[in-house]
């Protein structure tokens, strides 16, 4: 069946830096990878979308990498501010259907 | 502002009592979603229309019906909650490869 692996349940990083969070997947072959901020107690917003045949996209501070060879996204956040404390997670999509892994809590510490 | 609302944010039932959650949007998406999110776990893909076109997952329970009248709305009906399906329900709408999701519905079973 289809996993979706997201890098360690939590990640602390200092004020600054670059965040980077990994999404890795199985028995899958997406047209499309996504990557959402989600709040508690809230739903997920829609940050960045890279197809299969892109390697890399940007947007403001964000970065998103796609290796379908190695069923592997990259997702970084550069010069993390604590406003970018969420959870981050990484969906596949074909067609209509989109499928999440559980995500990674990111905390950026002040 | 065009979006997606989700209604009741809260909602506690009585176990096997059944219970219709609803989600309303001004988007005019012809593609909407359910997803349930248990704490700290991924959206879990319930079911999701294409315009009228039901797509069941092929693992969400019986106990889990859908409704959708007509382009702005849809239901989800639980008919007799049991204790595991208290979670966030996530209602989403697409547009070309991108989801925007309403606030979600927390539902709590006694």
């Amino acid at each position: 069946s289809q996993k979706i692996e997201q890098n360690s349940e939590a990640l602390n990083i200092q004020e600054g830096k670059t965040a980077t969070l990994t999404c890795n997947y199985t028995n899958y072959s997406p047209a499309y990878l996504q990557w959402y901020r989600q709040d508690p107690g809230r739903g997920p917003v829609f940050l960045l979308l890279i197809r299969e045949n892109e390697k890399e996209k940007r947007k403001e501070r964000l970065k998103v990498t796609f290796d379908t060879t190695l069923k592997q996204s990259l997702f970084h956040i550069t010069a993390s501010q604590p406003a970018d404390s969420a959870t981050y997670l990484c969906a596949l999509g074909r067609d209509d259907k989109i499928i999440f892994g559980k995500g990674t809590r990111l905390h950026i510490l002040p | 502002d065009a979006m997606v609302i989700q209604n009741p944010r809260y909602q506690v039932t009585q176990f096997g009592k059944p219970v219709t959650l609803s989600c309303s949007q001004t988007l005019n998406h012809n593609v909407m979603y359910w997803y349930q999110q248990k704490s700290s776990q991924a959206p879990k893909l319930l079911f999701h229309y294409y315009d009228k076109d039901f797509n069941n997952e092929a693992d969400t329970p019986d106990n889990f019906q859908s409704r959708r009248p007509n382009t702005s709305f849809c239901f989800l009906d639980i008919r007799s909650p049991g204790l595991g399906d208290a979670a966030m329900y996530l209602c989403a709408t697409s547009r070309v490869d991108e989801q925007f999701f309403g606030p979600g519905t927390r539902l709590t079973v006694l």
